[in-house]
């Protein structure tokens, strides 16, 4: 089993709609959790971070860690064709990070 | 722009062969480590490095070897090379401890024929 599940998606939403994004990770020991975005030809740029459960918000972004179900999701809100890449969650533990499948993401102008 | 420079950009190897990667870390970050990146997965974490040492290591063979330089360069090293190691290779450089602060290059793309 990996230690973070994240459905691949695809996901095509139109322009304005709200982007649900959510993984599922196993390692009860994981404390740090983030979502990275990756465009086509370039490396993971982090995009939120949170640190245990609870809700962070960054402008149209808003990560959600519930750490009693497991469960890590990011919202975008008025998505907009840029936001268009592949999504990664992952978790930090000690030395590496777990990164999930991504799921790559189209908004359709 | 990214601090994290890796080259070479794109690769092709025949099976068998042996394969160096290059990183260039982000300035003052003293920690290295090495993904790979199949297609349509995640990266996958092979090896860290922290002062010239290996540190941690994901379920990688001992094939896959790394060396870090005091100047905070890195390299992947790959022997007897496979189809499946067919991939985008990763380097992320972060400070010692940081969780959220790694910052990733672009990536080398290996395609082993």
């Amino acid at each position: 089993q990996k230690e973070v599940e994240q459905d691949p998606g695809p996901l095509s939403v139109p322009e304005g709609a709200i982007v649900s994004l959510n993984c599922t990770y196993s390692n009860s020991a994981f404390q740090y959790f983030m979502w990275y975005r990756q465009y086509s030809r370039k490396g993971p740029e982090l995009l939120m971070y949170t640190y245990s459960s609870g809700n962070k918000e960054d402008g149209r972004f808003t990560a959600q860690v519930d750490k009693s179900s497991k469960y890590i999701s990011l919202f975008i809100r008025d998505s907009q064709p840029s936001d268009s890449a592949t999504y990664l969650c992952a978790s930090a533990n000690d030395y590496k990070l777990s990164f999930g499948a991504g799921t790559t993401v189209t908004v359709r102008a | 722009e990214t601090g994290v420079t890796q080259s070479p950009t794109h690769l092709i190897k025949t099976r068998g062969q042996q394969v160096t990667l290059r990183c260039s870390s982000q300035s003052g970050h003293n920690t290295v480590s090495w993904y790979q990146q199949a297609l349509g997965q995640g990266p996958q974490f092979i090896f860290q490095y922290y002062r010239e040492e290996e540190n941690g290591r994901g379920n990688f063979p001992p094939r896959f070897s790394g060396l870090q330089f005091p100047n905070y360069s890195s390299e992947l090293n790959v022997n007897a090379l496979e189809l499946d190691d067919s991939a985008l290779y990763l380097c992320a450089s972060s400070l010692t401890g940081d969780r959220y602060g790694y910052t990733f290059g672009s990536g080398t793309r290996l395609t082993v024929v």
